[in-house]
Parts: structure tokens; sequence; C-alpha cells
């Protein structure tokens, strides 16, 4: 079945660092991959995406590359501020079966301290 | 503004009883999920319905129920069966034909008293 792995966290940084979150996968076919954030105590939002590979999603300042070839999608910064604190989730997309779900990997935690 | 709303924010079940958590959009959404998130463990689906009167169940059904009367709604019920319910329930919808984009609710603390 499909799974995604994403690096353990909780991860600290302080702010103007880089950052990156690996995130691999497993799946049958082409999914679509994703990244989602949680801010405190709110649900997810979705930060950015890619559909195929060697593609790039970006936004505020994050990036991922779709890379087929190591099953990877991830995450980077380069200059982190304290109001990017949040839990990254990593997802892939299924549409197997007629039906549309996500797989999420179990996220990671990030702190910017200033 | 559109959006998921989910409410209560904090609901505690005492032992036996039965709970409901209720979402409701207003995005013209069809189809509508259930997800379930415990610390360290990421989200695990619960239910999804793709279009009204119409559900399936997730990886962890187990101990929980649903029901899609309306395109709007999308209430779960955690039963008496489930024995750890405490966690941080999360709802979430799509468009049909959409890009795959999940818009997701604020969530709601279930806690057992």
């Amino acid at each position: 079945g499909n799974s995604v792995t994403q690096m353990e966290g909780p991860v600290t940084l302080s702010e103007e660092a880089f950052l990156t979150i690996n995130c691999t996968y497993t799946a049958t076919g082409y999914p679509s991959l994703f990244w989602y954030v949680q801010y405190p105590g709110e649900g997810l939002q979705l930060l950015l995406k890619a559909t195929k590979a060697d593609d790039k999603g970006s936004n505020k300042g994050f990036e991922a590359t779709y890379r087929k070839e190591t099953t990877s999608f991830h995450l980077e910064k380069g200059s982190v501020q304290v109001s990017d604190s949040a839990v990254y989730f990593c997802a892939l997309s299924d549409s197997g079966a007629g039906s549309y779900q996500l797989t999420f990997g179990k996220g990671t935690k990030l702190s910017v301290i200033p | 503004d559109g959006g998921i709303t989910q409410s209560p924010k904090y609901l505690f079940r005492k032992e036996g009883q039965n709970v409901t958590l209720s979402c409701e959009q207003n995005l013209n959404h069809d189809a509508m999920y259930w997800y379930r998130q415990d610390p360290g463990q990421g989200l695990r689906l619960i239910y999804y319905s793709q279009i009204v009167n119409d559900f399936q169940k997730g990886d962890i059904a187990e101990g929980y129920s649903v029901s899609r009367e309306k395109k709007e709604s999308f209430p779960l019920t955690v039963t008496s069966a489930q024995k750890n319910p405490t966690a941080f329930y999360l709802c979430a919808s799509r468009a049909s034909g959409e890009d795959e984009k999940l818009f997701f609710g604020s969530g709601t603390q279930l806690s057992v008293l």
C-alpha cells in the first residue's frame, strides 16, 4: 500500500536558518504530492503541491521538488521566521478504486527561535 | 466567507456514552472526510463520503459512525465501542474534479472523563 515517511521531529532552528524536512514515499502509480502545515490548535492548510515528476511546488518561500527517481519530496526554505513554527505534513494522493484519499506522514514539528 | 466549521472545539465523553462531532461546509463540495490525529501518529482516515447519502469506511472506522443526509453536513458519532477515543478530530472537504486540495476545519479535541 501507499506510505509516507518524513523525518522525525521536533526540529528547532534559529531565525533565518535554512530548513530541510525530508519526505520519502511509497506508492503504486503516479501520485500527486503535497505539503500541509498545521498551526497550533488549527486544522491543516495546503502549503504546496506537485502533480508529476520534476515539478516544483512553491509558496511563501517554501519549495519542494517531486523526485521520482528517489521517491522524495523534501521541503526547503532558505530563511525561516518565527511565524513558520508549526507542524508540517507530507502527503500523497491515491485515486485508486474510483475514490480519492490522502495518505499523510506523521508530521514534523518545527520551532523557530528568535 | 466560505469554509468548514467544526463544533464543538472541545468535547468530553463519559464512559459508555456516544458523542457526535459536527462538521458543516458552505463550499458546495461533494466529498467530505473525517480524520483522527494522535500525537506523533499523523492523520488517519476514519470515514469519507463522495456524495450525499453515500459513505465509505476508512482505515480506522471501528467504533465510529457517520451520516451524509445533506451535502453541507457530515457528522461523526464516536460510539461507546471506541475504547480509545481521546484524539483531535479533523473534518475536511474537496470539490469533485478539484485539484486534489483538501480544505480542513479547525478540529475538535475529544477527551474521556
